[in-house]
């Protein structure tokens, strides 16, 4: 089936750094979804992406759609501890709205 | 409130015991999904519905039996529970108007002794 690999799988930063991750297909999508997950809670949908080459921010993040169709790129700017928590990346998985995930980019921040 | 509710938010079950967890959601979406997540293998999609009436299994289905009778709500049962099911539950929805942005809840931790 259709895998998602997303590195860094963890990440451990001083606030008020630059935070790079991407997540990488071994398929095509036409669209790719980011999600936080904070400690405790549910996933909550960030940024969504419908177009190779695609550059959507959402406050201090930033997404891209790679040209190839095959990954996409997370970047946060300036990290402030609310920042913590898990970052997955999701597409498409065969139909039905169904989705496959990301095992997770976890970010720590120290103060 | 509108949104998507689980409960109950924590559970602790004997093994072998039978056990649901309950997903309603008010936003009318056709779909819904249900998600177990554990250290290591990120979401992994147990089962899901694309309407009442109609399901199907996921990546993971073994040991889970779901039912849609009514369009918001999407229970998950577990009949006869293992420790290998103790996880964090999520419940997810998404709709026409959504595309493929699902929507999760807040999850149920569930502990299988």
């Amino acid at each position: 089936g259709q895998q998602l690999n997303q590195s860094p799988q963890s990440m451990f930063i001083q606030e008020g750094e630059d935070v790079s991750m991407n997540c990488t297909s071994s398929s095509i999508f036409n669209t790719w979804l980011w999600y936080k997950q904070d400690p405790g809670e549910g996933p909550v949908l960030l940024i969504a992406l419908y177009k190779a080459g695609e550059l959507t921010s959402n406050g201090r993040l930033t997404a891209q759609f790679g040209i190839t169709r095959k990954d996409s790129f997370l970047n946060i700017s300036a990290s402030i501890p609310s920042d913590v928590g898990i970052y997955f990346c999701a597409g498409p998985a065969g139909g039905a709205q169904k989705l496959v995930f990301g095992q997770g980019t976890r970010l720590t921040i120290n103060p | 409130d509108a949104g998507i509710t689980q409960s109950p938010r924590y559970k602790i079950t004997e093994t072998g015991r039978q056990v649901t967890l309950m997903c309603h959601q008010t936003w009318s979406h056709s779909y819904m999904f249900w998600y177990r997540q554990d250290l290591g293998h990120g979401l992994r999609l147990i089962y899901y519905s694309a309407a009442a009436d109609i399901t199907d299994k996921g990546e993971v289905p073994d040991g889970y039996v779901v039912s849609r009778s009514k369009t918001e709500n999407f229970p998950l049962t577990l009949e006869s529970a293992t420790r290998s099911q103790t996880s964090v539950y999520f419940c997810a929805s998404s709709g026409a108007g959504t595309g493929t942005r699902a929507f999760f809840g807040q999850g149920t931790r569930l502990t299988v002794v």
